[in-house]
């Protein structure tokens, strides 16, 4: 069945640090693909998303380009802040079905 | 901003009690989903509903679980008999599409506490 695997965490980075967290997908088909964040004692807001091969979504200085050779959507962020700090979730989308799939979160913490 | 709204916020029972758990959805939205959250773990799938039926449930989605659209706006999360195991965040969400590029747009969350 469908299912995203994602770079366990915590994640720990000094403010301005580069940021990558990883994340893999199975599905049938193209599904489209988000990442979520959740900030502390919030809901989970969409801070991107792509819909096709080759798309990258981007939102806030964060990046993921959706790779379907490699089967991977990796978020990424140049230069992270302390107001970064949240959990970070993968998600897909199948294109047959309403249900959408996350991965098990990646907590990041930017410390200053 | 259009956006999903839940309450309680938070709500503390009694084990063996009955909890009702309320969203008020997007307006113009037609998908409607029920996720949630054990403290520390994974975001996890309950239900999704459409056209006034539920189109996938998961296995933690037992007969202790209901869900319903009693009027326009609303959509409920019904739990019967609460146990400890189901202390947890839960989310709604909702959408605009059925498949393809459509997002989630998820509620606040209602902490369920259950001693």
């Amino acid at each position: 069945g469908d299912s995203v695997t994602q770079m366990e965490g915590p994640v720990t980075l000094s403010e301005e640090a580069f940021l990558t967290i990883n994340c893999t997908y199975t599905a049938t088909g193209y599904p489209s693909l988000f990442w979520y964040v959740q900030y502390p004692g919030e809901g989970l807001q969409l801070l991107l998303k792509a819909t096709k091969a080759d798309d990258k979504g981007s939102n806030k200085g964060f990046e993921a380009t959706y790779r379907k050779e490699t089967t991977s959507f990796h978020l990424e962020k140049g230069s992270v802040q302390v107001s970064d700090s949240a959990v970070y979730f993968c998600a897909l989308r199948a294109n047959t079905g309403n249900q959408f799939y996350f991965g098990t979160g990646t907590s990041l913490t930017v410390i200053p | 901003e259009p956006e999903v709204t839940q309450t309680p916020s938070h709500q503390v029972t009694q084990m063996g009690q009955e909890v009702i758990l309320r969203c008020v959805p997007i307006s113009n939205h037609l998908y409607f989903y029920w996720y949630r959250q054990i403290l520390g773990q994974k975001v996890e799938f309950l239900v999704s509903f459409y056209n006034n039926e539920i189109s996938e449930k998961s296995e933690i989605f037992d007969d202790q679980f209901s869900v319903e659209r009693p009027d326009g706006s609303n959509f409920t999360l019904k739990i019967r008999s609460t146990k400890l195991e189901d202390s947890a965040m839960y989310f709604c969400a909702s959408s605009d599409h059925r498949a393809g590029g459509g997002e989630l747009f998820f509620g606040e969350g209602s902490r369920l506490t259950v001693l």
